[in-house]
């Protein structure tokens, strides 16, 4: 089983849809979660933290399920912006903050 | 407030040759990781330093080297280089202890984009 796996996407919506990623991972004593944003031929960007309770951030919402490893992110009302590959993002438990393990990324295209 | 800078941004080298990459991470940031993106493919770990001393590596050959300095900036060196090295070498800071816990949001430069021909 890998570290951390993705919904496979590619998502093509339409402007004004709302769409979900689900991602789960591996190491239960995980403790630290994220969603990354990437463009194409960019730097992945930190578009969340995900919390055990759940946070949300605008159209953004991410859960954090631990009993069953999975994390999710709800995009609602999709801008054509919002288009780029979203990393599912956990990182195992370390004394000094270990490695990042990403997903292999979902791609979503918004479309007019 | 400058963010992560990495140097160079492009880079060619031939099989077998030898590279270094740079990286400053955010002022106050005391812990730098490095990744290799490959196309297709989420990042993955190298190397993370953590005030100046290795706390993990990833599974990578030991072609692979990096080092930490006094001002927190660092420095991949990928030795031998092989065809399959070809890749986005990102590196990432986050600001390591805040008080009693680790504080792991990490924030990318910009990457560098080695082609091995």
């Amino acid at each position: 089983r890998k570290e951390v796996e993705q919904d496979p996407g590619p998502f093509n919506v339409p402007e004004g849809a709302t769409v979900a990623f689900n991602c789960t991972y591996s190491n239960s004593a995980s403790q630290s979660f994220f969603w990354y944003r990437q463009d194409c031929r960019k730097e992945p960007k930190l578009l969340m933290s995900v919390y055990s309770s759940g946070n949300e951030d605008g159209r953004f919402t991410a859960q954090l399920n631990r009993a069953s490893q999975y994390i999710s992110l709800l995009i609602r009302d999709s801008k054509l912006s919002d288009s780029a590959t979203y990393l599912c993002v956990v990182n195992p438990p370390g004394q000094a903050g270990t490695a990042l393990i990403f997903g292999k990324g979902t791609t979503l295209s918004v479309s007019s | 407030d400058a963010g992560v800078t990495q140097s160079p941004t492009h880079l060619i080298k031939t099989r077998g040759q030898q590279v270094t990459l740079r990286c400053s991470p955010i002022s106050g940031h005391k812990s730098v990781s490095w990744y290799q993106q490959v196309l297709g493919q989420g990042p993955q770990f190298i190397f993370q330093y953590y005030e100046k001393e290795e706390r993990g590596r990833g599974n990578f050959p030991d072609r692979f080297s990096a080092r930490q300095f006094p001002n927190y900036s660092s420095e991949l060196n990928v030795n031998a280089l092989l065809l399959g090295d070809s890749a986005l070498y990102l590196c990432a800071s986050s600001l390591g202890r805040d008080g009693t816990k680790m504080n792991t949001e990490a924030f990318f430069g910009q990457g560098t984009r080695l082609t091995v021909v």
